[in-house]
């Protein structure tokens, strides 16, 4: 298995453009969680989907930021306008059942200009 | 409210010593508890995980961690440190019946040769 995977690794922007960071869940996998971390804030759960639907999405910073996940084998999170504090490192997991840990993604660095 | 604490910003320890990096919980009933490991620009890496049963869990390259329920503790033990378990670890809680994961604010820890 290729594990949990995460595109685009890298992302530098400027600020007041949009991004979307993709991520593509481990095949069997019914859960996916977003997360940002950051030095100053640690690691935060943005929002969660089972099955394809979102459940949680109270750590949602703002409505700038949206995620969907239109399948059992996509998600993204979006976020539109992007500023300079959004600069973070952006992990995506997966996880399968209730009992079971979660796996994480590389991440993505976004860097806003 | 679900929470986890990880006292210790930063453990450090001689190659060959033992090694503990401590985490506390508060969660409604039952808890299941992992720890992760971080290495730089990496995502997180599953390490062990108590669901239920005999409190001293075993899991990847050595560690052990114990469940304490009367402390709320699932400290993360090493009988001998190795300079490559030197990595940022976090601790974790999921609640039972829920989907959610507290992580910890994480703690780094560092072996010297």
């Amino acid at each position: 298995d290729a594990g949990v995977i995460q595109s685009p690794r890298h992302e530098v922007t400027e600020m007041g453009q949009e991004v979307t960071l993709r991520c593509k869940p481990i095949s069997g996998h019914d859960y996916l969680f977003w997360y940002r971390q950051t030095m100053m804030r640690g690691l935060e759960l943005l929002i969660y989907f089972n099955n394809n639907v979102p459940i949680d999405d109270s750590g949602m910073p703002e409505d700038r930021f949206s995620a969907k996940m239109p399948n059992a084998s996509f998600s993204t999170l979006k976020i539109q306008p992007s500023e300079p504090r959004d600069s973070a490192v952006y992990f995506c997991a997966s996880t399968q059942g209730a009992v079971n840990e979660q796996f994480f993604g590389p991440g993505t660095r976004l860097t806003v200009l | 409210a679900q929470s986890v604490a990880q006292p210790e910003d930063q453990v450090n320890v001689a190659e060959g010593n033992p090694l503990t990096v401590k985490c506390t919980y508060s969660v409604s009933g039952n808890p299941y508890l992992f720890w992760y490991v971080q290495y730089p620009n990496r995502g997180l890496q599953f390490l062990l995980k108590y669901i239920t049963g005999d409190n001293l869990v075993k899991g990847s390259y050595g560690f052990e961690a114990e469940f304490n329920k009367s402390q709320t503790s699932f400290h993360l033990k090493k009988p001998s440190a190795l300079v490559s378990d030197s990595a940022l670890y976090f601790c974790a809680v999921r609640q039972y019946n829920f989907n959610k994961f507290y992580f910890g604010s994480g703690t780094k820890l560092n072996v010297k040769p």
